[in-house]
């Protein structure tokens, strides 16, 4: 069965500390990767997904960034905290078959930056 | 550009009573995949449908939803509304398959 694991839980990090948070996938080879952000109040928002080790498109320009370097693992992070970043993130994977036909999320992690 | 439109922020119903959320979306594809998550408090999102398919019904864990591509809606509906059916629906649209774009969700509350 496949698991996925997101970790922290949860983090409260000052502004312009910097930031990484993790999400490894078991069970399953060269899934798509996502991550997915969500501000308090706000809708969910894809910010990058990857097809491959090593490759990474950003979707939404929040200052964050996005790596691949395993198959089964997707860090997102970055080097200076924003207030704006605050909000809960959600790792995903699916498999690419011409089209999403199913996102499979983590736990999530909830940020608050103060 | 492609968007996907839920009205409802918040619904509030007695448990036996029918439920309805409305979901439209707006895209120039015409293969687009419709879909309604659900997320449980502590919990993670996960699917409760899926369709690409006009004017079919789908149904998973006695919710429903249909596809109407001529007035761009799939809107999810329950005969009767149960306690454990409280949580946050998204509705959500695939346009071209490489990425999902979510409404701002839908919160059921249901009461006894």
């Amino acid at each position: 069965a496949q698991t996925i694991h997101q970790w922290p839980v949860a983090e409260i990090k000052a502004v312009g500390s910097p930031l990484s948070l993790g999400c490894t996938i078991k069970g399953k080879s060269s899934p798509n990767l996502y991550w997915y952000w969500q501000a308090t109040g706000g809708t969910l928002q894809q910010l990058f997904y990857s097809i491959t080790v090593g490759q990474v498109e950003s979707v939404v320009q929040l200052n964050l960034s996005a790596s691949r370097p395993k198959d089964d693992q997707f860090i997102l992070s970055t080097e200076k905290l924003l207030l704006s970043h605050s909000g809960f993130y959600l790792c995903a994977w699916s498999l690419w078959g011409g089209v999403i036909e199913t996102l499979y999320f983590g736990s999530g992690t909830r940020l608050t930056v103060l | 550009g492609d968007s996907v439109t839920q009205k409802e922020g918040l619904v509030t119903l007695t448990e036996g009573l029918p439920v309805m959320l409305n979901c439209t979306y707006q895209t120039i594809y015409s293969n687009a995949f419709l879909f309604w998550y659900v997320h449980y408090l502590n919990e993670s999102p996960r699917l409760l449908l899926k369709s690409s398919t006009d004017n079919k019904r789908t149904e998973h864990q006695g919710f429903h939803a249909t596809l109407h591509k001529s007035s761009s809606s799939f809107h999810l509906q329950k005969s009767s509304a149960q306690l454990s059916d409280s949580a946050l629906y998204y509705c959500a649209l695939s346009p071209r398959g490489r990425a999902l774009i979510f409404g701002t969700g839908t919160t059921v509350s249901v009461s006894p």
